[in-house]
């Protein structure tokens, strides 16, 4: 069966840019899709179909899929933006996520 | 605006089913698919199957195949999951997401599916 990962932390200085990366075999040939998580919350769409952002999405978060690799990329973070993030993937009618990026900013 | 409002916390014991309901609102309610997501506490998010409420075909993930349930009822807008044989593993959040899916076309061969928005999960614990 398919998988992506996800490294399991990031951190990243307030105003600097996080990045953070999901791989999987060939996951340039799909989409690639990023959830936000907060602590106790539902997860929140960011960003669908490798860079587009849902409406009320802040533009610092954007994304990209190329060869092996989907990133997730927040420029100018901000403390509220520390959380979990997943990435999700669609392969042979099954839904695959990622096993979540917990985002430190400090 | 688009909502998924699900039923409220259950507690069951070991073999017992659970049933959650998600009701949804501010759109269409046979043009979109639902799925259910589980997350146990501190662990990552796993997708158990989805629904098209428009034809009532479903799929689901190979690890919950024969104990999973999905359904609905379009006269109030409403989806359930039923879980059977419940483990203490079985014990999570739950969560129904709406999915929203573009087909693969000539010029844009990859299918497109994703999820927006959640609901705002239901406690499912089991303990003897």
């Amino acid at each position: 069966s398919y998988e992506v990962t996800q490294p399991p932390s990031v951190s990243v200085s307030p105003g600097q840019t996080a990045s953070i990366t999901c791989s999987g075999d060939k996951l340039g040939n799909k989409y690639a899709y990023w959830y936000q998580q907060k602590a106790g919350q539902s997860p929140v769409l960011v960003v669908y179909q490798d860079n587009k952002r849902p409406s009320g999405i802040p533009e610092r978060f954007s994304g990209s899929n190329s060869g092996n690799t989907a990133t997730l990329t927040i420029s100018g973070t901000q403390a509220m933006d520390e959380a979990d993030y997943y990435c999700q993937a669609w392969d042979s009618s099954t839904v695959v996520f990622g096993g979540g990026t917990k985002l430190t900013v400090l | 605006q688009v909502q998924l409002v699900q039923s409220g916390a259950e507690v069951k014991k070991p073999g017992a089913s659970v049933k959650v309901s998600c009701k949804a609102s501010g759109y269409t309610f046979t043009s979109y698919d639902i799925n259910w997501v589980r997350q146990a506490t501190g662990q990552g998010l796993e997708w158990m199957g989805w629904m098209n409420p428009n034809s009532g075909n479903t799929g689901y993930a190979q690890k919950f195949e024969g104990r999973v349930t999905i359904t609905r009822d379009t006269s109030i807008s409403t989806f359930y999951m039923e879980l059977s044989s419940l483990l203490s593993e079985d014990t999570a959040v739950y969560y129904c997401a709406r999915g929203l899916a573009v087909a693969a076309t000539s010029t844009s061969p990859r299918y497109a599916y994703w999820f927006d928005p959640w609901g705002q999960g239901t406690l499912v614990t089991v303990s003897s």
